[in-house]
């Protein structure tokens, strides 16, 4: 069964330091997400991309986040410099379809920032 | 005051029972409705889908969406212990979805079912 990909699955880091995650998504999707997960809270979108372009980081931090999809399958979302409150999961979706919602999540990439 | 609304539990039920979980919104757009179940430590998985108003069922599974009142809810019979996890609910706006728009979780319900 296809299925979105993403590592690392677990990362603990210090403040001030830089992360990356990456996301493979389920093959022929071009719509892919980055979400936000704060324990005990629904995913927050970060940023979404149809193939290469960008179409929403409305609510991406860009002065710390960033977010490429160069080629237009697989994602890299960075964060540089880690601050405390940015601990969370990090989910990658994806979709078929740009306009009905049905998305297909990752397991997610645990960030923990002491 | 949130878009989208779900009482976080924690929800504990015995096994068989018949589980309600509901989701209030303010948007009068969105129109696609979903149901997402999470289990501890993985991601979400799309669990019910509905557009506009109506009911869905599938399986054990009903999901319920009366937009007149901004009122969805889904409905779990027979509950199971495999059951247990967080239901999230979520919907979207297809004007804003088409721009690129996003999909607006509720903060989660979490359900146990006990044997």
């Amino acid at each position: 069964e296809a299925e979105v990909a993403q590592s690392p699955r677990y990362k603990i880091t210090e403040k001030s330091q830089a992360v990356a995650f990456w996301c493979d998504p389920i093959s022929g999707h071009a719509t892919l997400y980055w979400y936000r997960q704060i324990l005990g809270q629904g995913p927050e979108l970060l940023v979404q991309f149809q193939d290469e372009s960008v179409v929403d980081d409305s609510q991406l931090p860009k002065d710390r986040f960033s977010a490429e999809r160069l080629k237009g399958v697989d994602s890299t979302l960075k964060i540089q410099p880690a601050e405390l409150g940015d601990s969370a999961m990090y989910l990658c979706a994806s979709s078929l379809e740009q306009d009905t919602g049905e998305l297909f999540f990752g397991e997610g990439s645990r960030l923990t920032v002491l | 005051q949130k878009e989208v609304e779900q009482d976080p539990g924690p929800l504990s039920v015995p096994e068989g029972a018949i589980v309600s979980l509901n989701c209030t919104y303010s948007n009068s757009a969105f129109q696609y409705f979903m149901w997402y179940r999470q289990y501890s430590r993985k991601g979400p998985e799309l669990l019910m889908y509905t557009y506009s108003s109506g009911n869905k069922e599938d399986g054990r599974f009903t999901a319920q969406v009366d937009k007149s009142s901004k009122y969805i809810s889904l409905f779990i019979r027979d509950s199971q212990p495999s059951d247990s996890a967080t239901y999230l609910c979520a919907m979207s706006d297809p004007l804003e979805s088409r721009q690129g728009g996003k999909l607006i979780f509720g903060q989660g319900t979490e359900l146990s079912v006990k044997p």
